[in-house]
């Protein structure tokens, strides 16, 4: 039973090289989620689908963007990688369309800019 | 002042203790309380997941939401060692607008120590 996957693990990107982080879920839900994790900043939502075919901003939407591929994959690409964006990348899946309904995660994308 | 405060300790307890961990918010309109678990290097868990006001109890966890207080508690009874974990509270509003996601505390990290 896998439930959200992401890859890669780890991940060390040059100032300015571009990558797509890629996230699937075989739970058939219908919302996804990209945050980031930073120590003492907790967890921000960068971009979420609602369901297929929609996605819309978070709270740090900025050097990020987003394809809902189809129902399980949703990935998030940095055209330009910057150092402040490095960080721990989590996706995360839930059943509803609601926002405020429990999310399940990813194991994470550990991504260094240097 | 935070959305969302949470002590982000470190607290270490023995083994057969009883852990309580906490977090405070200032948004009224908060009425979905989740609490996840996270262990070192992976995505947080979902533990409870409550609706309001009152006591949610699974097995040795309980989760607490006093909503005039604007304080959700979460106890872990007889704690274990694999309990070791940060513990991520998260809640939201119910519909529309900004208020639609979920906002989490920054986390607390636990050790039971044998």
């Amino acid at each position: 039973n896998a439930g959200v996957t992401q890859t890669p693990k780890f991940q060390v990107l040059k100032t300015g090289q571009s990558m797509t982080l890629q996230c699937a879920q075989d739970m058939n839900h219908n919302s996804m989620y990209w945050y980031r994790q930073d120590p003492g900043m907790g967890l921000r939502l960068i971009y979420y689908s609602a369901s297929e075919g929609t996605t819309d901003k978070g709270e740090v939407p900025n050097g990020y963007n987003v394809s809902r591929l189809n129902k399980r994959e949703f990935s998030l690409r940095l055209e330009s990688a910057a150092p402040s964006q490095t960080s721990v990348y989590f996706c995360a899946s839930s059943a509803y369309r609601q926002l405020n309904q429990p999310q399940h995660f990813g194991d994470g994308t550990r991504l260094s800019i240097l | 002042q935070k959305e969302v405060e949470q002590d982000p300790g470190p607290l270490s307890v023995p083994e057969g203790a009883i852990v309580s961990l906490n977090c405070t918010y200032s948004n009224s309109a908060f009425q979905y309380f989740m609490w996840y678990r996270q262990y070192s290097r992976k995505g947080p868990e979902l533990l409870m997941y409550t609706y309001s006001s009152g006591n949610k109890e699974d097995g040795r966890f309980t989760a607490q939401v006093d909503k005039s207080s604007k304080y959700i508690s979460l106890f872990i009874r007889d704690s274990q060692p694999s309990d070791s974990a940060t513990y991520l509270c998260a809640m939201s509003a119910g519909e529309g607008g900004s208020n639609y996601k979920l906002t989490f505390g920054k986390g607390t990290l636990l050790t039971v120590n044998p």
